[in-house]
């Protein structure tokens, strides 16, 4: 079925490293990408979004990347801080006719102070 | 996310019976959510709704139910037919079908 697929499952980088977590999706038709971040306890908030019309988004710290073609779109997290560990969720809307968004399974970022 | 609201924040069910959920916004969102969070886990689509009156099923909507009487409010009620309701319960809404807003969520437990 229509799905998003999201890796690595957990990821540990020592402070001011980067980071990147990957995700691919199914439907092709797909046009909006979101990335939300989740600390422990906490509603997801939306940290970064891209549009099937550009390939890249920067916003300070955080890009995302799409490659249509390969189906794949990625986060990037540069000089990363303590306070950038939490559950990061990229979405998709998969499916003909759904108009809801399809949730990557996270990923468990720790920055290693 | 502040002009969402999720309530209780915490709430406890005895097996057998039914729940409701309340998620109310105040703007102006057409599109409403629910989403189901297991620990260490996604979330999963169980309703949604796009306009007043109308709402569609998502990935896991077995054992639960909702209406869409109002555009503010969406409920979700938590039937004995859902064998394992215990999870965090979180309600989104959107001003079309892209970006999603939270509320805080809704810890449901079962006892």
């Amino acid at each position: 079925g229509e799905n998003v697929e999201q890796h690595p499952s957990t990821l540990s980088v020592q402070e001011g490293d980067s980071a990147v977590i990957k995700c691919t999706y199914s439907d092709s038709a797909s046009n909006y990408f979101p990335w939300y971040k989740q600390e422990l306890g906490k509603r997801p908030q939306l940290i970064i979004d891209i549009r099937s019309n550009v390939g890249e988004k920067k916003d300070q710290r955080i890009a995302v990347t799409l490659n249509k073609t390969a189906k794949h779109f990625s986060l990037h997290i540069t000089e990363t801080q303590p306070e950038d560990s939490a559950v990061y969720f990229c979405a998709a809307i998969v499916g003909t006719g759904r108009r809801a968004l399809t949730f990557g399974s996270g990923t468990r970022l720790q920055v290693q102070p | 996310d502040g002009g969402i609201t999720q309530s209780p924040k915490y709430l406890f069910r005895k097996e057998g019976q039914n729940v409701t959920l309340s998620c109310e916004q105040n703007l102006n969102h057409d599109a409403m959510y629910w989403y189901r969070q297991d620990p260490g886990q996604g979330l999963r689509l169980i309703y949604y709704s796009q306009i007043v009156n109308d709402f569609q099923k998502g990935d896991i909507a077995e054992g639960y139910s909702v209406s869409r009487e109002k555009k503010e409010s969406f409920p979700l009620t938590v039937t004995s037919a859902q064998k394992n309701p215990t999870a965090f319960y979180l309600c989104a809404s959107s001003p079309g079908y892209n970006e999603q807003f939270f509320g805080p969520g809704t810890r449901l437990t079962v006892l």
